[in-house]
């Protein structure tokens, strides 16, 4: 198994442009997540998702769109970059939304947003 | 509001000597805590995490903490450090979120630990 993966690993944007992050799972895990580490302020979820066609948002969606079409991957949508959104993303699965499952989290995007 | 704070944003140690990494939690009912590692420039692996079987709960790498509700805390330790070991942890409570039997991680602000050959 992969795992978790996320393309790309680096990203560089001026503000306004789009992009979408890509995340991908082949553990056929429901729960998808996607977090912004941020120094000195750990991770704070932006949008999940429990299951294909099921997204909601988490702690600080704003800017941010997801879909979910198969249950093996979650894009990230950047609608217009901000400096602020320069950050470092994560993406996480679980095999269920219980309080006790453990989530798998991929290597990572750095973004830059000049 | 279940949360978790870390105190300290940065440990040093020397090699061979004990870590001790601190996580206090807030939370009105039981809570199901996790430990998380960081090394550089990789995503986060799960170390350990407490689901309400066992107050001492064992980890990978030799790691372990102990579930402590008198005094809220959920602190790491090692006995004894390794280069290796140098990382940020994160430590993580499971709480509700929007209903329907979800759940999410809130996570720590981070320490970062420093392993001093």
């Amino acid at each position: 198994n992969a795992g978790v993966t996320q393309t790309p690993k680096f990203q560089v944007l001026k503000t306004g442009q789009s992009m979408t992050l890509q995340c991908a799972q082949d553990m056929n895990h429901e729960y998808m997540s996607w977090y912004r580490q941020d120094p000195g302020m750990g991770l704070r979820l932006i949008h999940y998702s429990v299951g294909a066609g099921i997204t909601d948002q988490g702690e600080v969606p704003n800017g941010y769109n997801v879909s979910r079409s198969t249950t093996e991957d979650f894009p990230l949508r950047l609608l217009s970059a901000a400096p602020s959104q320069t950050s470092v993303y994560f993406c996480a699965s679980s095999f269920n939304r219980g309080s006790t499952d453990t989530q798998y989290f991929g290597p990572g995007t750095r973004l830059t947003v000049l | 509001a279940q949360s978790v704070t870390q105190l300290g944003s940065h440990v040093s140690v020397s090699e061979g000597a004990l870590v001790l990494l601190r996580c206090n939690y807030s939370s009105s009912v039981p809570p199901y805590l996790f430990w998380y590692v960081q090394y550089p420039n990789q995503g986060l692996q799960l170390l350990l995490k407490y689901t309400s079987a066992a107050t001492l709960v064992k980890g990978i790498n030799g790691f372990e903490a102990e579930f402590k509700k008198s005094e809220t805390s959920f602190h790491l330790t090692k006995p004894s450090a390794h280069m290796s070991d140098a990382a940020e942890y994160f430590c993580a409570v499971s709480v509700p979120y929007s209903g329907a039997g979800s759940y999410q991680l809130t996570f720590g602000k981070g320490t970062k630990l420093s392993v001093i050959p």
